[in-house]
This record gives structure tokens, C-alpha cells and sequence, in this order.
């Protein structure tokens, strides 16, 4: 069974500081890994997607990388802003019993502070 | 613009009660979830479906029910078998086992 963690639950940081959000996954036969923001009261929105054949993937000032081997996900984030607060989360996408599954972490509360 | 629409935003129910939660896609995906979302948990899988007219029980399928007779929607009624419905629901969407998972903005249900 396929378990995501998410470590630490909650982070604050000043603003301006480069971060690391980091995600373990147990079962490494996965199709893709996925990194959502969550704002409070909100739905979740999509900030990267990563194949099983990626390495990496980056959209502005985020970069996330996956190592399937060692069951790793990392979300950094560069130069941080206040607008970046919400509570981040990763989800793999893979089989269970014939059956597509799709496994989320609780996430990470990011804060920054002004 | 493309996107998955929930409605409504908000729900109050009285105990013994059916509600129906709406779920529109515009971005011609397949495969639509449905997910229970409570303070402090993460997301729990309540049905899932991967084409018109079919469907699968997810991890809390346990008092919800849905269907799915058109391809751009999938409805959720809460049934009064539902022990604790209150709760915040959300619907999202993707092509395949694949591709990118998107959300809608969320209903979120309290039971008075």
C-alpha cells in the first residue's frame, strides 16, 4: 500500500529565503507525482507535475525534482513572498490491485513571514 | 476558460436529509474524483469514475453515492446514511492515469 509523507507539517520562514518542502513516497512503481497548493476555504491548484521518466520540472521560481529510487520528492521554492503562505501538498499517481490510485500527503503549512 | 466548476459553495443540510453536490468539467477529461477533505486530515477518496456510465468506490464510499451519465459532469449526493457529513468536498478531473489532476474550488457541506 502506497504511503506519502509529508515532513514537517508546518514551516515559517522570513521572506526572501530560498525553501525546501520535501515528500517520501513507499512504493517507488509510480506514474507521475504531483505538487498542489492549497489556500484556506480553496480548492487545490496544480503547481507542477512530474513523470516517473522526469527528473525534474520547474515553473518560475519553483523547482521540483523526483528520485523514484530513493522514494523522494522536493519542492524549492526561490526567493520567497508572503503570497507563497498556503499549505502545500504532493499526491503520486500509480496502480493498486489492477486499480489506478492516486495517494496525497497532509501536507506541509508554509508561512512566510514579512 | 476551461475548468471544473462545484456548486454550490456552500451547503447547510438538516439531519435526514439528501443533498446533491454539482461537478462540471469543460476540459473533456475522462477520468473525475471525488474527495472528502477534514481539519487537521488529508484527502480522502469517496468514488472515482474513469468513463461515462461507470464508476468506482473509493476509500469512504460508505453513505455517498454518484453517477456519471454525461462525460462533462458528476454528481455526488450525500445521503442520510452518512454519520458525520460535514465536511469540505472536492471534485477534480484528468485525462487518464497520467495526466495533471485538476480541482474545482470545493463545497463545503455543515449539517445542522
Amino acid at each position: 500500500k502506497q504511503e506519502v509523507t509529508q515532513i514537517p507539517a508546518a514551516l515559517s520562514v522570513p521572506e526572501g529565503e530560498n525553501l525546501v518542502l520535501n515528500c517520501s513516497f513507499t512504493d517507488s512503481a509510480i506514474y507521475n507525482l504531483q505538487w498542489f497548493r492549497q489556500d484556506p476555504g480553496k480548492g487545490l491548484t496544480s503547481l507542477l507535475l512530474i513523470q516517473s521518466s522526469q527528473r525534474e520540472q520547474t515553473s518560475g521560481r519553483l523547482n521540483a525534482s523526483l528520485d523514484k529510487s530513493s522514494g523522494r520528492s522536493t519542492l524549492y521554492i526561490a526567493a520567497s513572498q508572503p503570497g507563497d503562505s498556503a499549505t502545500y501538498l504532493c499526491a503520486v499517481s500509480g496502480r493498486n490491485f489492477g486499480n489506478e490510485k492516486l495517494t496525497f500527503g497532509t501536507g506541509t503549512r508554509l508561512t512566510i513571514i514579512p | 476558460d476551461g475548468g471544473i466548476t462545484q456548486s454550490p459553495k456552500y451547503l447547510f443540510r438538516k439531519e435526514g436529509q439528501n443533498v446533491t453536490l454539482s461537478c462540471e468539467q469543460n476540459l473533456n477529461h475522462d477520468a473525475m474524483y471525488w474527495y472528502r477533505q477534514d481539519p487537521g486530515q488529508g484527502l480522502r477518496l469517496i468514488y472515482y469514475s474513469q468513463i461515462v456510465n461507470d464508476f468506482q468506490k473509493g476509500d469512504i464510499a460508505e453513505g455517498y453515492s454518484v453517477s456519471r451519465e454525461k462525460k462533462e459532469s458528476f454528481p455526488l449526493t450525500v445521503t442520510s446514511a452518512q454519520k458525520n457529513p460535514t465536511a469540505f468536498y472536492l471534485c477534480a478531473s484528468r485525462q487518464g492515469y497520467t495526466g495533471e489532476l485538476f480541482f474545482g474550488e470545493g463545497s463545503r457541506l455543515t449539517v445542522l
